[in-house]
């Protein structure tokens, strides 16, 4: 499975947009990137899944160059509720179980 | 609705205790899920099963067990509880066994081994 290496926390202030990227350098052929979200005291929930360029939903965008080797979730305008750890996860559409890293810790302040 | 959800919420058990977490989704998903998270260590999967009498070691199963005897729930048995057990405890559930295909995750069980 593909290694991920995200920064440990971010801060930023309400209204703000955020990005936060996800280094995979040895992302395989048929692996997809996906985020979950974590609130305080809650399991994790899905945000955000993508292969190649770029999706986008309601919650956030997720940015995927060319060569794969790294993804970017963006996160517009954040209010202080998108506190949260941000997991980015790499596994083959195959592969039925998920490695969770340690996540990056996002504190937004008023 | 559809649901998932574990019981007890908060757990405070004795080293040696043989413990218990219930997770009963109402999704209907035939996969199911348990993960501990501890500081440090992000999510780590625990056990998981792809439907009813099927059961699957995941990254840390020594101590723990799970059986499957129906669709909507999964009990994960710490068989004899040791102090390096206590953890935060979720379980989840998806409809298709892909990694591309959402899981949903319970509340959590935070348990303390004394």
């Amino acid at each position: 499975l593909a290694k991920t290496t995200q920064p440990i926390s971010m801060d930023s202030y309400e209204g703000q947009e955020v990005n936060i990227t996800c280094s995979h350098n040895n992302i395989a052929t048929n692996d997809y990137i996906t985020w979950y979200q974590q609130f305080p005291s809650q399991g994790p929930r899905f945000i955000i899944q993508g292969y190649k360029t770029k999706v986008t939903n309601e919650v956030a965008s997720l940015f995927i160059p060319a060569d794969r080797k790294s993804s970017t979730l963006s996160l517009p305008r954040v209010s202080l509720s998108d506190t949260a750890v941000y997991y980015c996860l790499v596994a083959p559409s195959g592969y039925s179980t998920l490695t969770f890293g340690k996540g990056t810790m996002l504190l937004v302040s008023p | 609705d559809a649901e998932i959800t574990q019981s007890p919420r908060h757990k405070i058990t004795e080293t040696g205790r043989q413990v218990t977490l219930a997770c009963h989704q109402t999704w209907n998903h035939n996969n199911m899920f348990w993960y501990r998270q501890d500081l440090g260590h992000g999510l780590r999967l625990i056990h998981y099963s792809y439907g009813v009498q099927d059961t699957n070691k995941g990254e840390v199963s020594d101590g723990y067990s799970v059986s499957r005897s129906n669709t909507e729930d999964l009990p994960l048995t710490l068989e004899s509880a040791a102090s390096s057990q206590t953890s935060v405890y979720f379980c989840a559930s998806s409809e298709h066994r892909a990694s591309t295909d959402t899981q949903y995750f319970g509340p959590g069980t935070r348990l303390t081994v004394l």
